[in-house]
């Protein structure tokens, strides 16, 4: 079974900075690779799958890249409302989470 | 925009049984695969099962697998989750969502959840 590593559990950024996300797989996985959204109380949101592909309504500063064992997240300039826990997920594994707090 | 209301939660003592319920509107249910995926308290999201459109095929996380069933009525629109042999460590809220394909792995529209407490 898969294990996914995301990185940094913690990442501090302001509004408009740029930030960056990482999940590393334990084997490659080829590029079926999906990345969510969640806010407390809220249902999480599918962003990107298949590594790059953006969702349909997911606004063009999230971008998923990579393939193989190594994948990034990076939302270009951060919203107010980008603040929240990011999961990467393949199959039925999900990463531990990113939490992006305002700094 | 695509519906998805789960029920059927609440508190129950371990050993015992749930069922949980999941209604779908607003897509072709019997067109796609649907799962179910929990987050226990202060923890990340866990995949829990999925099952294929026309129910043909199911797989189970190994923490579930042979307490958990997951079912649906395609002609209720209707998905279910079954939890027996309930532990405490199954205390979560329970989303439901709908896969991208007919089968897979790639949830793309989500319930708010429903909580289950297993507790004595």
């Amino acid at each position: 079974e898969v294990v996914l590593t995301q990185s940094p559990v913690t990442l501090s950024l302001s509004p408009g900075e740029r930030a960056t996300l990482s999940c590393r797989a334990s084997q490659r996985v080829n590029i079926y690779l999906a990345w969510y959204q969640h806010k407390p109380g809220q249902a999480p949101r599918l962003l990107i799958y298949d590594a790059s592909n953006r969702a349909p309504g997911i606004p063009a500063r999230f971008s998923g890249s990579g393939s193989g064992t190594d994948f990034t997240l990076t939302i270009s300039s951060l919203e107010p409302e980008d603040f929240a826990v990011y999961y990467c997920q393949q199959r039925g594994t999900f990463g531990g989470g990113t939490t992006v707090e305002i700094k | 925009q695509v519906q998805l209301v789960e029920s059927g939660g609440g508190v129950v003592q371990p050993g015992r049984s749930l069922r949980l319920s999941c209604a779908a509107s607003r897509f072709t249910f019997s067109r796609y695969g649907m799962h179910w995926v929990r987050q226990a308290p202060g923890k990340g999201l866990e995949w829990v099962a999925v099952i294929s459109d026309d129910g043909d095929n199911r797989y189970y996380a190994d923490s579930v697998k042979g307490r958990f069933t997951i079912s649906r009525d395609n002609s209720r629109n209707t998905l279910y989750l079954q939890v027996d042999s309930l532990r405490t460590e199954d205390t979560a809220i329970y989303h439901c969502a709908k896969d991208k394909y007919s089968f897979g792995y790639t949830p793309d529209s989500w319930g708010q959840g429903i909580s289950v407490t297993v507790s004595s």
